[in-house]
């Protein structure tokens, strides 16, 4: 079945820095790559996700790309805010299209 | 914030309990999840049911025992449980479970944080 390798498990980073995170997937069926971002206490929110007929996508300060051929993807925060303190899990879908599959998760630290 | 809903929030139960979470979604969706979140294993999937089908079963013990009597409401029943089951039970939805443009986007609850003494 799939699996989703996520690194790195912390991330500290300094206000207006940029911010990198990557995953691995095993199955080179998955065609869909989301990103969820929760915060202390919350519910997992999703950010931004890709399908795996695009390469890169990117929503304001976010962006996501895709190598299939690798099987990896990477979410980048730019310009990073203590707002962006989170864990972030990336996912892949699995063989089936029935469910995703979560990496372990990063937890992103902005300090100002 | 209020698409999906889940009760209780917080639960304290013994080994010996029989105690049901209940979620429901108000987005009109066909597929509903149930996770496990915990600090050793974040978001592990459990259930997966389609139009109140079961379709994913990930090798959870029999004393987790969902049930999906329409599409828009997910039960997990729980009895017997151990300490380890104590964790952030996470319930989602999506449009449906494969397929299209937006139909994998899973939209999570709250969750319901159990205690097991």
């Amino acid at each position: 079945g799939e699996n989703v390798e996520q690194h790195p498990s912390t991330l500290s980073v300094q206000e207006g820095d940029s911010a990198v995170i990557k995953c691995t997937y095993s199955d080179s069926a998955s065609n869909y790559f989301p990103w969820y971002k929760q915060e202390l206490g919350k519910r997992p929110q999703l950010i931004i996700d890709i399908r795996s007929n695009v390469g890169e996508k990117k929503d304001q300060r976010i962006a996501v790309t895709l190598n299939k051929t690798a099987k990896h993807f990477s979410l980048h925060i730019t310009e990073t805010q203590p707002e962006d303190s989170a864990v972030y899990f990336c996912a892949a879908s699995t063989q089936a299209g029935t469910a995703l599959i979560f990496g372990k998760g990063t937890t992103l630290s902005v300090s100002s | 914030e209020t698409g999906v809903t889940q009760t209780p929030r917080h639960l304290v139960m013994g080994m010996t309990n029989k105690k049901s979470l209940k979620c429901e979604q108000h987005l009109g969706h066909n597929a509903m999840y149930w996770y496990k979140q915990s600090a050793k294993k974040p978001l592990e999937l459990m259930f997966v049911y389609s139009l109140e089908e079961r379709v994913e079963n990930n090798s959870v013990p029999s004393r987790f025992s969902p049930e999906c009597p329409n599409s828009s409401h997910l039960f997990l029943h729980l009895h017997t449980l151990q300490p380890e089951d104590s964790a952030l039970y996470l319930c989602a939805s999506s449009q449906d479970v494969a397929g299209g443009a937006v139909g994998q986007t899973q939209y999570f609850g709250p969750g319901t944080r159990l205690l097991v003494l």
